[in-house]
């Protein structure tokens, strides 16, 4: 079974500055799918950035970008130039890319993202 | 294009008593899934239903059922409520083929009193 840690709970950054939240899984698989969800205190989870495992390129979204490290089974986000509204939930998950019964989710306990001026 | 939405927003039930949630996907989404969000233990999967039926299920007991309609929007069912069922429950929809990425409706939020 895969499993997701993202072992800070909290994190703090002042506006405009980087941060980075880290997120290590353990899987055998060879393929699969890496994915940081934002969960904003409305509770709706939108999708930040997504990484294909067989993708060498970190994957990068405007400010949002990952730094992937497959042997090491890491997975990273960046924040660059933090803004209020960024401040959230951010959740790591793992989707197997294999089809059927993996398609589900596997997340993260999450990290609560706070930006202060 | 509409997100995916889900009603009530907010349910209030005592324990022992049945709970029912519903989930409209994305236009164009055939898969739908469920997953519980408790305090403190992040998003766990519980159900996923395609094209009418339920593909799989998460490490959850029985009295956790749903379905999922011919317009794909889908049901999900608690029965015998137990305190420790008070959560967000989160719907989230994905097209049949050709991506893989999963959109999430806002949740209803569970409390078992």
């Amino acid at each position: 079974a895969q499993t997701v840690t993202q072992s800070q709970p909290e994190m703090s950054v002042q506006e405009a500055e980087t941060v980075t939240l880290s997120c290590t899984y353990d899987t055998s698989e060879s393929d699969y799918y890496l994915f940081w969800y934002k969960q904003p205190p409305s509770r709706q989870m939108i999708l930040v950035i997504r990484q294909e495992a067989y993708k060498q390129q970190n994957a990068t979204e405007n400010r949002f970008s990952v730094n992937f490290q497959k042997a090491a089974k890491s997975f990273s986000l960046k924040i660059s130039d933090s803004q209020l509204g960024d401040a959230a939930m951010y959740f790591c998950a793992y989707r197997s890319a294999r089809t059927g019964t993996a398609s589900k989710l596997t997340f993260g306990t999450g990290t609560r993202l706070q930006v202060t001026l | 294009e509409a997100g995916v939405t889900q009603s009530p927003t907010h349910l209030i039930k005592t324990r022992g008593q049945q709970a029912t949630l519903r989930c409209s996907p994305i236009s164009g989404h055939t898969s739908v899934y469920w997953y519980q969000q408790a305090l403190g233990l992040g998003l766990q999967f519980l159900l996923w239903y395609d094209e009418g039926e339920e593909r799989n299920r998460g490490n959850f007991p029985p009295r956790f059922s749903g379905r999922q309609f011919p317009n794909y929007s889908s049901e999900l069912n608690v029965n015998a409520l137990e305190l420790e069922d008070s959560a967000l429950y989160l719907c989230a929809s994905k097209r049949r083929s050709g991506t893989y990425e999963q959109y999430f409706g806002p949740g209803t939020r569970l409390t078992v009193t």
